[in-house]
């Protein structure tokens, strides 16, 4: 069964720095790896999404990578701004015999960025 | 364009009474599912729908049920809530061409079960 863990849960950061968010699993045998942002009290807005067969996706001021062989992902933000304060959720899809559509969540890291 | 809806915005059930979150989509998705979101758990799915007629299991459906008689509209049912289905209620779609597309998600329904 997979799982996903997102390392640290909560972090608070002043403006302009950049940050690192982690996320691990144990089933290298996925279809794609998706980031998204949450902000308090709504849905989930998708950021960013790798592909199996890629090692990185870019989007203005945020970048993520996948490494299988280790089980990890990473979502690079850099100069962080206020607006950037949300929590961050990476999700896997895939598995043997598995939709490609089927998420698997982690708990999400809440980002807060100090003026 | 509206995306991915969802109605109502929160809701307040007593123990054994039933409801249906309802969730629409207009961008002529085939795959739709419904996810729970619980504090420290992040989401868990519960059903899931690859098109008109054809529903499936999640990791979570005790408690829940779905149907799928249009694409647009993928509805849950709690046919007796418990005070452990109180959890804030997502829905999704996208299209299943190829393995990799992009997940669009409601705005969610907060439910309270006392």
């Amino acid at each position: 069964k997979q799982e996903v863990t997102q390392i640290p849960a909560a972090l608070s950061v002043p403006e302009g720095e950049n940050l690192v968010l982690n996320c691990s699993f144990t089933d290298s045998a996925i279809y794609n790896l998706q980031w998204f942002r949450q902000d308090p009290g709504k849905g989930l807005t998708s950021l960013l999404l790798i592909q199996s067969s890629q090692r990185e996706q870019t989007s203005g001021r945020l970048n993520a990578s996948l490494d299988k062989s280790s089980g990890r992902s990473t979502l690079y933000i850099a100069a962080s701004q206020p607006g950037d304060s949300a929590t961050y959720l990476c999700a896997m899809s895939g598995g043997l015999m598995e939709y490609g559509n089927k998420l698997v969540f982690g708990a999400g890291t809440i980002l807060r960025v100090k003026s | 364009n509206a995306g991915v809806t969802q109605t109502p915005k929160f809701q307040v059930l007593k123990t054994g009474q039933s409801m249906t979150l309802q969730c629409a989509q207009d961008m002529n998705h085939e795959y739709m599912s419904w996810y729970r979101q619980d504090p420290g758990m992040g989401l868990r799915l519960i059903h899931y729908s690859v098109g008109a007629g054809i529903t499936d299991q999640g990791e979570v459906p005790n408690g829940y049920n779905v149907s799928r008689s249009t694409t647009e509209d993928f509805p849950l049912r709690l046919l007796s809530a418990a005070p452990s289905q109180t959890s804030v209620y997502f829905c999704a779609s996208s299209s299943l061409l190829g393995s990799s597309e992009t997940q669009y998600f409601g705005p969610g329904t907060r439910l309270l079960v006392l």
